[in-house]
């Protein structure tokens, strides 16, 4: 089963625009982790969160996470075609696994 | 240096079949992972090494699945008489220390596996 739901499914944006995912989970967590896939490079880890922690950078990264709401926003600044690929939040519970979301589809067009 | 490698890339067997598939974690992670994500879902949890230790195996869906890693590096998750609803991608991954998941995990290419 899975712990997580991304919002939206589906995402469709210009080059430039800003890209807002936001993921849903069911259960207290040691920390929250984004990922993303596309068919060339494949599961690639993005940014981790830990419980503790309420917003973190990474370039054009910006997590968010709100413990009290169960939720964390990941916000892509500027966007590029290159950022086309699926999207996933994965958290882990207090062992030692991910558990995924159903991940956001993103589309970045030129 | 190299990361994460499986072996096959794509596999596909007929119903009834065994099947075994290979993971080649970085060298020196301590901590290996597999998965299962069916077309259009995320990864699924279904069992973790910690070296040679199988310390969970938590998410293997029916005692057809086995998975291990006899020397703590290589690892082979092996389906017997496989069925459709195996038909899926099968991801390997590693991370660097004891700590499991609260590490970044180097995820493989998988292995697209069919059944018919």
């Amino acid at each position: 089963s899975q712990q997580g739901e991304e919002d939206p499914q589906a995402l469709s944006i210009q080059e430039g625009e800003n890209a807002t995912m936001n993921c849903s989970y069911k259960t207290s967590i040691n920390n929250l982790q984004w990922y993303r896939q596309n068919s060339g490079r494949g599961l690639v880890h993005l940014i981790l969160i830990r419980s503790n922690e309420r917003e973190k950078h990474s370039g054009r990264l910006r997590v968010t996470l709100d413990t009290s709401k169960k939720s964390s926003s990941l916000l892509i600044t500027a966007s590029r075609a290159a950022d086309t690929a699926s999207y996933f939040c994965a958290t882990v519970l207090f062992t030692d696994k991910l558990i995924f979301g159903t991940g956001t589809r993103l589309q970045v067009f030129p | 240096g190299a990361g994460v490698s499986q072996s096959p890339r794509y596999k596909v067997a007929k119903r009834g079949q065994d099947v075994a598939l290979r993971c080649d974690p970085i060298s020196g992670h301590v901590s290996l992972f597999w998965y299962q994500q069916a077309l259009g879902q995320g990864p699924e949890f279904l069992t973790y090494f910690q070296n040679e230790a199988q310390l969970d195996k938590s998410g293997l869906p029916s005692d057809r699945f086995f998975a291990e890693r006899p020397e703590g590096s290589v690892s082979t998750l092996k389906i017997q008489r496989t069925q459709q609803e195996d038909s899926a991608v099968y991801l390997c991954a590693s991370s660097l220390r004891t700590s499991g998941s609260l590490d970044e995990q180097f995820f493989g290419p998988g292995t697209r596996l069919t059944v018919l």
